[in-house]
């Protein structure tokens, strides 16, 4: 158990529709990653927030959005959802702000649409 | 544009053999290289990182080499044991605090009995 928890474990939704994951860090850890894994991909770096602020940004679609709240758990909200959505995300953690630092990743959540 | 390169999909070694994984990047910038393994249906766990101005970091049963001439590291496992099974991924960053980090596809390492 790495300490980090991300709600839903699995998500089917349709075309079009709009959904919010949502990830809890591990206890001290101020830095959230998000990374999204599709069939055949690596994990896909999609953005990072530091103790709230956003600190870097990847391959993220405008359709998607981020935030990281104040008690420091933090929601990635996919809109506009499309079959090539479908993949797992993965949230992961770290107690300071560098992708360097060894980061913690919860279980995922396996997002697919119809 | 692939940054990180892992271009054995799978990689099949017997168990107590010496188990050894590639990786090879094109972006001179990387200061920072880390390996995570992942087993089905769980999240990647952290194995080993190496900082680019060391060529070699040991822990236990892995080592990871960096050739920085040749955009290369390495990840060996000695000895394979079952548990190794897994996929392992690479991945580089830089070592600002807003540097994004880039993983490689994986490679899938079968420890057989």
């Amino acid at each position: 158990d790495s300490g980090v928890t991300q709600t839903p474990k699995h998500l089917i939704t349709a075309t079009g529709q709009r959904v919010t994951l949502r990830c809890s860090p591990r206890s001290g850890d101020l830095s959230v990653y998000w990374y999204q894994q599709s069939l055949d991909q690596g994990l896909q770096f999609l953005i990072q927030y530091y103790n709230g602020e956003e600190r870097a940004k990847g391959n993220i679609l405008e359709r998607f959005s981020a935030q990281q709240f104040p008690d420091l758990h933090s929601e990635l909200n996919l809109s506009s959802l499309e079959l090539g959505d479908s993949a797992l995300y993965f949230c992961a953690s770290s107690v300071d702000g560098g992708s360097f630092y060894e980061q913690y990743f919860g279980p995922g959540t396996r997002l697919t649409v119809t | 544009d692939q940054q990180v390169k892992q271009n054995s999909p799978s990689l099949s070694v017997q168990e107590g053999r010496i188990s050894i994984l590639n990786c090879d990047y094109t972006n001179s910038m990387f200061d920072y290289f880390l390996w995570y393994k992942k087993y089905p249906a769980e999240g990647p766990t952290f194995l080993i990182s190496i900082s680019s101005i060391k060529d070699k970091n040991e822990d236990g049963r892995f080592t990871v080499f960096l050739n920085k001439s040749a955009k290369h590291l390495s990840l060996h496992i000695v000895p394979s044991q079952p548990g190794d099974s897994a996929v392992y991924f690479c991945a580089a960053s830089g070592v600002n605090r807003d540097d994004k980090i880039i993983f490689g596809k994986g490679t899938r390492l079968h420890i057989l009995p």
